[in-house]
Parts: C-alpha cells; sequence; structure tokens
C-alpha cells in the first residue's frame, strides 16, 4: 500500500470547518484513500473512504485531487468533540484480498473553544 | 449493529504470566483483524482470519502469540510468556467481504495490556 504524509499536528476554532491534508503521491489506480480517527483511548472510528471522486456523509467530506496524490478531509463545523488522531490510510482492493491497515502517526487535530 | 467488543478492556499481568484477550467481531461480518497500538504510535497489523481460517500473519506477531478463530465467530488472542515490551492496546476489527465500502474494518475498545 501507498504511503501516507500527514502534519503531525493541526489547531482549529470550535465551529469552523477543519481541513486535514494528506499527501499520498506513490498512490496507484486500485488504491482507496480512508480516514479513520481515534479519540483518546479509544479504538480507531471509520470517517469516509474514496477513489476518486469527492464523497460526503453525516461526519466528514473527502476531497481527492484529479491526480489522486492528495486529499484534504473536511469536518465542517468542528466541535470540542472532534479533538482526535487523524488517520490517513491508503488500502489498495482487489476483489477479494483483505490486507491490514498501515496506519501512520495521523494528524492530532486540537478544535479550541 | 451491536458493535465490536473486546474483552478485558484493561489487563495488568507480571512479566512471565500468559494472558488471553476476547474479540466479538459484529454480527454477520466474516474478517477479522488484530492490531497492537503503543503509545504515541499508530495501530499495527498482527493478523486477520477470514471466517475460521488465518490468512495472513505479521512478522511482529512472534512465537509467544497465537490467535483462533474457531467457530469462525469470536476469536482469542493469546500471549505466553508475556514480556514487557508486550505493554500496549490490543484492537480488534472486523468486516464484511465484497466491495471496498463491505471491506471497511471497524474497530473495538482494545484492550489495554500492562506487564510489569
Amino acid at each position: 500500500d501507498a504511503k501516507t504524509t500527514q502534519p503531525p499536528s493541526m489547531d482549529c476554532a470550535e465551529g469552523r470547518a477543519a481541513n486535514l491534508p494528506c499527501n499520498h503521491s506513490t498512490i496507484s489506480g486500485n488504491e482507496y484513500v480512508y480516514w479513520y480517527r481515534q479519540i483518546h483511548s479509544q479504538g480507531p472510528q471509520y470517517i469516509i473512504h474514496g477513489l476518486k471522486n469527492n464523497e460526503t456523509n453525516e461526519m466528514a467530506s473527502l476531497i481527492i485531487t484529479e491526480d489522486r496524490k492528495s486529499s484534504t478531509l473536511i469536518l465542517p463545523h468542528a466541535t470540542l468533540r472532534d479533538t482526535a488522531v487523524y488517520y490517513c490510510i491508503v488500502r489498495g482492493y482487489s476483489g477479494g484480498g483483505a490486507d491490514g491497515l498501515t496506519f501512520g502517526k495521523g494528524t492530532h487535530l486540537i478544535i479550541q473553544p | 449493529d451491536t458493535g465490536v467488543s473486546q474483552d478485558p478492556r484493561h489487563k495488568i499481568t507480571k512479566r512471565g504470566q500468559n494472558v488471553t484477550f476476547r474479540c466479538d467481531p459484529i454480527s454477520e461480518h466474516n474478517r477479522l483483524y488484530w492490531y497492537r497500538q503503543t503509545l504515541g504510535q499508530g495501530p499495527e497489523f498482527l493478523t486477520y482470519f477470514q471466517n475460521e481460517a488465518q490468512l495472513e500473519k505479521s512478522r511482529l506477531l512472534s512465537d509467544r502469540f497465537s490467535a483462533e478463530r474457531p467457530k469462525g465467530s469470536f476469536s482469542t488472542l493469546e500471549i505466553q510468556r508475556t514480556e514487557q515490551g508486550d505493554s500496549a492496546m490490543y484492537l480488534c476489527a472486523s468486516s464484511r467481504t465484497g466491495s471496498p465500502s463491505q471491506e471497511t474494518q471497524y474497530f473495538g475498545p482494545g484492550t489495554r495490556l500492562l506487564v510489569l
């Protein structure tokens, strides 16, 4: 699976949009971008995933650049409960393969009141 | 879905003792994964099962570690002769098979192990 690069930490004001970047310049055609977050002392929580089109769900939006070498996770109205470590993960899908996820160190997002 | 559950949530043991953790996946999820997470690091993949078959093991899974999923439902992870370096959070995840959405992994709350 391709490697990802994320800033180690970011701050965002409560109520504002939090934009978390991720670089995955070596991503290949069948690899998806997944985002998880981990609140202190809890298990990782799935947020969203995508291949090449932008995706939105009740938690967040995922914007993937046209060349797929980077992406941005957007939390539209950040709250204090969104303070967590956010992981960007690239994972291949081959219609049957089941690789373990490769986590980096993620971005520690701190929402300021 | 009731979510992935893990038991116990916390375990303190002395070096050299054996410990066993249990994971109950989301019902009807046929894939089950084990990960380990040390302080300040992201989770690291250990092994996974599809139904009762253990299909992949990471090189992190030393001979002291063994995992089972005898009936294709819950799984156990046993660590024999624990060492202080085994202190970590042990995470379990489960997924279906099929499309990328179906193969999304959902994690449990983890078991935090401290080896004294």
